[in-house]
């Protein structure tokens, strides 16, 4: 069935290094796409989107890319910082309803 | 700010019992989700909502159903609790628009549940 996966169930990084995230995608019918990160103990929290139109979006710190040709999207994370540990997902939207598919998520733990 | 509510944080239930989760937002949104969050694998939808009596189901919508009957309150029912039904359980609720962020869903804190 379509499906919205992640290829790194843990990513461990430095304090003050650059984080990629990668995630991939099935359904190429898909238009809306977002990021959410979830501390322990919280329910998942927008971080930044993108449609499909696009094929990068900024915001502070945090950069998205879509590669429609490959159905896969990245979140890339700048001057990763200790407060950044959290699992995110990436999860696609469709039709009118809005419905969001996650993907598995990626445990992002950042070393001092 | 958006709110979505979850009736509890915690909840221990016996097998067999009947569960009601119970979930209020404040931002008239029409769409409203539930789903069930398990240790590598995700967050599965169980069931979602785009408007008041209206009903699709998820990913994993066995041993679950719902109940919407006014556009705030979006209730999840295990009519019959089994301990693989032991989770977390996430609400949450979007516009139904295509206009950036708008699409957004937004979601609860959670309700651990544990059936014993």
């Amino acid at each position: 069935g379509e499906s919205v996966g992640l290829h790194l169930p843990t990513l461990s990084v430095q304090e003050g290094d650059n984080s990629i995230i990668n995630c991939a995608y099935s359904n190429s019918a898909s238009d809306y796409f977002i990021w959410y990160k979830q501390e322990s103990g919280k329910g998942p929290q927008f971080i930044i989107d993108i449609r499909s139109n696009m094929d990068k979006r900024q915001g502070q710190r945090v950069t998205v890319l879509l590669n429609k040709t490959v159905k896969h999207l990245s979140l890339q994370i700048a001057a990763t910082q200790p407060g950044d540990s959290a699992v995110y997902f990436c999860a696609e939207t469709r039709g009118a309803g809005n419905m969001l598919t996650f993907g598995g998520g990626t445990r992002l733990m950042v070393k001092p | 700010d958006v709110k979505v509510t979850q009736s509890s944080r915690y909840l221990v239930k016996r097998t067999g019992e009947k569960v009601f989760l119970e979930c209020v937002q404040d931002m008239d949104h029409e769409n409203m989700f539930w789903y069930r969050q398990d240790p590598g694998l995700g967050l599965r939808l169980i069931y979602f909502s785009y408007d008041v009596k209206m009903k699709e189901k998820g990913d994993i919508p066995e041993g679950y159903s719902v109940s919407r009957e006014k556009k705030e309150r979006f209730s999840l029912i295990l009519e019959s609790a089994s301990t693989n039904q032991t989770s977390m359980y996430l609400c949450a609720s979007s516009l139904t628009s295509y206009r950036d962020r708008d699409a957004e869903a937004f979601f609860g804190q959670g309700t651990r549940l544990t059936v014993v």
